[in-house]
């Protein structure tokens, strides 16, 4: 079965420091996999996702994220934080399961930037 | 852009009542879904819906119901509302789940309380 994990559930970055955001997955098929934003009081926004082509995604607001099979990880990062990038980070997985396609989120990492 | 929106923003109900959440979508996605978000458990999957009154179960249905008379809403309801219930809700609609890389679209999520 497919799953994610996320380290660290809390990280804190200085303004312009390199933002690091780690994601591992587990899947028997290829996986398909996404990273989301949860800004405080919104819903989640899709950042980016990774669809078995190029293995460097990029995505909005500066965010990419490299797909590493040998390491079955899925890392988020961006060179120069900024204070707009404090929000709430999911990585999630495709789960085929009974005919459908369900995604499988990470228990969440809690950004924090300060000056 | 698609808009997914939620009735209510913040609900506080009492032990023991019938709590409706509605979410209203406007791109005629054909699936929804609904979640609840808990700090160190990322999203859960309480149930889901790829049709007009089609639902499946997800991986925490208990003490939930759904209902999806027409496509573009789909509500959640709890029977008989109890204090474990208290969570953020989150709703989200897609394009057809045989799309392996369907983004999810979230609304901005309804916090209930239940006292």
């Amino acid at each position: 079965a497919q799953s994610v994990t996320q380290l660290g559930s809390h990280v804190s970055v200085s303004e312009g420091a390199l933002v690091l955001l780690r994601c591992n997955y587990s899947s028997s098929v290829p996986p398909y996999l996404f990273w989301y934003v949860q800004y405080p009081n919104q819903g989640l926004q899709l950042l980016l996702k990774y669809t078995s082509a190029a293995t460097l995604v990029k995505g909005i607001n500066g965010f990419e994220a490299e797909f590493k099979k040998s390491e079955t990880s899925f890392h988020l990062t961006k060179p120069s934080a900024h204070m707009s990038d404090a929000a709430e980070y999911f990585c999630a997985v495709i789960m085929f399961s009974g005919g459908y396609n369900k995604l499988i989120f990470g228990a969440g990492t809690r950004l924090a930037v300060h000056p | 852009d698609v808009k997914v929106t939620q009735s209510s923003r913040y609900l506080v109900k009492r032990t023991g009542e019938k709590v409706f959440l509605e979410c209203v979508q406007d791109m005629d996605h054909e699936n929804m879904f609904w979640y609840r978000q808990d700090p160190g458990l990322g999203l859960r999957l309480i149930y889901f819906s790829y049709d007009v009154k089609m639902k499946e179960k997800g991986d925490i249905p208990e003490g939930y119901s759904v209902s999806r008379e027409k496509k573009e809403r789909f509500s959640l309801i709890l029977e008989s509302a109890s204090t474990n219930q208290t969570s953020m809700y989150l709703c989200a609609s897609s394009l057809p789940l045989g799309g392996r890389t369907n983004e999810q679209f979230f609304g901005p999520g309804t916090r209930l309380t239940v006292l």
